[in-house]
């Protein structure tokens, strides 16, 4: 079945650091791919989603591109702070779906960032 | 703009007692509606969702069962709470022929 791996935490950076955290799936056909955040005692909330190959999503500073050759979906910072500090989950809804959209996560990455 | 609610936001229940959470979503119609369920240390893992008033659908075996009495509430129910079902519980919507999940600011159980 569909699935995403992502990569073991934590990730421990310095403030102003790059950040990478590598995201990669298994899935029939083009599926929607989505980066949520989770910050200490909240819920999730939606950080950024790409529909189609080759697609980018962004926002605040995030970015990730969905790489249909490499099934990957990997989310950058360019310079991250400590607000940042959060656990950030790589999820897929698949393409092929009835009327509702159940999201598959992977086990989520934790990032720890220091002053 | 649409907003989700879930309550309470922090529980504990004794091993056998009900469970009772319930989730309203505002400002949209219809929706798909879920509960999720993640464990401590543990990704996250759908328990039910719902296309309409009445319609209940299980992902896994359990303890817990869901219902939906109005089209912008979803409840999570247990007739007698397990250790097993202690986490961190998220109700969650989106739109019938959208792709975007969105999620409530969960509910904290710990069942001793």
């Amino acid at each position: 079945g569909d699935s995403v791996t992502q990569m073991e935490g934590p990730v421990t950076l310095s403030e102003e650091a790059f950040l990478t955290i590598n995201c990669t799936y298994t899935a029939t056909g083009y599926p929607s791919l989505f980066w949520y955040v989770q910050y200490p005692g909240e819920g999730l909330q939606l950080l950024l989603k790409a529909t189609k190959a080759d697609d980018k999503g962004s926002n605040k500073g995030f970015e990730a591109t969905y790489r249909k050759e490499t099934t990957s979906f990997h989310l950058e910072k360019g310079s991250v702070q400590v607000s940042d500090s959060a656990v950030y989950f790589c999820a897929l809804i698949p393409a092929l779906m009835d009327s509702s959209y159940k999201l598959i996560f992977g086990s989520g990455t934790r990032l720890l960032v220091r002053p | 703009s649409q907003t989700i609610h879930q309550w309470p936001a922090t529980l504990v229940q004794p091993v056998g007692s009900p469970l009772s959470l319930e989730c309203t979503v505002e400002g949209t119609s219809n929706p798909n509606l879920y509960w999720y369920r993640q464990a401590a240390g543990r990704g996250l893992q759908l328990l039910f969702y719902s296309v309409g008033i009445g319609q209940i659908s299980s992902e896994v075996p359990q303890n817990l069962s869901a219902s939906r009495p109005q089209d912008r509430q979803f409840i999570l129910s247990s007739k007698k709470l397990l250790l097993s079902d202690s986490g961190f519980y998220l109700c969650a919507w989106s739109v019938q022929d959208g792709n975007t999940i969105y999620f409530g600011e969960g509910s904290w159980l710990t069942v001793v």
